[in-house]
């Protein structure tokens, strides 16, 4: 149980260019899920808060203009990075809020993003 | 502020013990979670503790205490695989998850 699916898994991209992530609760109703980066070496950075039919909450320093989420249901959380620039190149990791235990993350395996 | 340290790095020998220690200081405490990486994967979970005592879990076990602000996650037996990052986080009194940097874990054999 608990199983949280992202896709694609490897983006390359041209600068300028959108794209948009999927990350799915494949066995479990996700009322929140999260958004985050991580640069190589460093540790996980919260992006923001995706909940189920409301807007999403960002993290301070995180331009919600380029980073589009989007939460239609209860078991689909979307991520667009809007007009991709090489510094925007990272892996991206989704997370599910499930309930047993409480409150756990289950994260999906990660979207690696190249923007040339 | 809130804050979780742990060791940025801890070596260890295949087949051996090692802990991991991570304290806290964070608004409100509600459970401890313990996470490893892989290099080049995304987290996945391995223990919640929301009460003092031990939780063990195979070869994995953790320990919290609340009134010290401190946990460890027990690494029994360890194998090569155990060789990755683990990650101490704690949800706080609005049930924000705090993470804190992560151990990096060598084992050698």
């Amino acid at each position: 149980g608990a199983v949280v699916s992202q896709h694609p898994s490897w983006v390359i991209c041209k600068s300028g260019t959108s794209v948009k992530i999927e990350c799915r609760s494949l066995d479990f109703q996700a009322t929140t899920m999260f958004w985050y980066r991580q640069f190589p070496k460093q540790s996980l950075m919260l992006m923001a808060t995706s909940n189920e039919g409301s807007k999403a909450t960002y993290e301070q320093g995180v331009e919600k203009d380029k980073f589009l989420i989007n939460h239609a249901s209860l078991t689909l959380s979307t991520l667009t990075v809007t007009s991709a620039h090489p510094e925007d190149s990272s892996f991206y990791i989704c997370s599910a809020r499930g309930t047993v235990p409480q409150e756990t993350q289950y994260f999906g395996p990660g979207t690696r993003l190249l923007v040339l | 502020g809130q804050n979780i340290d742990q060791p940025t790095e801890m070596t260890a020998t295949e087949g051996a013990i090692v802990q991991i220690n991570c304290t806290y200081q964070t608004s409100g405490f509600n459970g401890l979670f313990w996470y490893q990486q892989h290099a080049g994967e995304a987290p996945t979970f391995l223990s919640y503790n929301v009460l003092d005592g031990l939780e063990e879990k195979g070869r994995f076990s953790s320990f919290l205490s609340r009134s010290k602000g401190y946990s460890y996650l027990l690494l029994k037996e360890l194998q090569m695989k155990d060789s990755a990052s683990y990650l101490c986080a704690v949800l706080d009194s609005n049930y924000q998850l705090i993470w804190g940097a992560g151990t990096k874990l060598i084992i050698k054999p």
